[in-house]
């Protein structure tokens, strides 16, 4: 089975521009999340998706958005673009939203995004 | 919001020594993650525990949900175990919402 696919895995934007990054969750995997990584840091959590709603959203500007699609699947938008934008940007995804002891939530190798 | 405190930052070992990664958080939580992040960023799970002792191969992780700790050991350490080592705690109140990171722990094991 593939494990969480993210695309594109590098990509390069100027100040201003906007991007769109994206995510496939595991098979049967109906929650993902997007978590923000700049270098030396751990993950800061962006939004999460369960079902096709948002569920959760952290402290990031309106400039981010996201929206998880029927396949679940989901896409990452981020309009524009600051140079302290450049970061490791994680997909997670889970079976569920909450609950069950086994939820563990399985990543992606991420995308890095390099604003110039 | 879960706070969540990670020590050593970093961590330097020699082949087959024997690791401690710690890590504290803020409030009462369902579950605990361990994750493992190497060079080029794609994060694994490691562990996901909620009480006691888990172990799997070398790694073994415990958790006292009283203290608000956990750890992270590694037996006989190998350089194929650098890497950056992150405890992760819910968000919320159940073990499948969003989470909060630690800062992780680099480790990097000599040969």
């Amino acid at each position: 089975d593939a494990g969480v696919t993210q695309s594109p895995t590098h990509l390069i934007k100027t100040r201003g521009q906007q991007v769109t990054l994206r995510c496939s969750p595991i098979s049967g995997h109906k929650s993902v999340s997007w978590y923000q990584q700049v270098l030396g840091q751990g993950p800061q959590f962006i939004f999460q998706y369960y079902e096709k709603e948002e569920r959760g959203r952290g402290n990031f500007p309106d400039r981010f958005s996201a929206r998880q699609f029927p396949n679940y699947s989901s896409e990452l938008n981020v309009n524009a673009l600051l140079l302290g934008d450049s970061a490791l940007y994680l997909c997670a995804s889970s079976l569920v939203l909450r609950g069950s002891w086994g939820n563990i939530q399985y990543f992606g190798a991420g995308t890095r995004l390099s604003v110039l | 919001k879960n706070e969540v405190e990670q020590s050593p930052q970093n961590l330097t070992a020699q082949e087959g020594e024997f690791i401690t990664i710690n890590c504290s958080y803020s409030v009462g939580i369902s579950a605990l993650h361990w994750l493992q992040q190497h060079p080029g960023g794609g994060i694994v799970s490691l562990f996901m525990l909620s009480s006691g002792k888990k172990k799997h191969g070398r790694l073994i992780a415990t958790i006292n949900i009283q203290e608000k700790h956990s750890s992270l050991h590694i037996t006989a350490s190998h350089p194929r175990d650098s890497a950056v080592y992150i405890c992760a705690v819910p968000a919320g109140e159940t073990s499948g919402s969003r989470l909060t990171f630690g800062e992780g722990t680099q480790l990097t094991v000599n040969p």
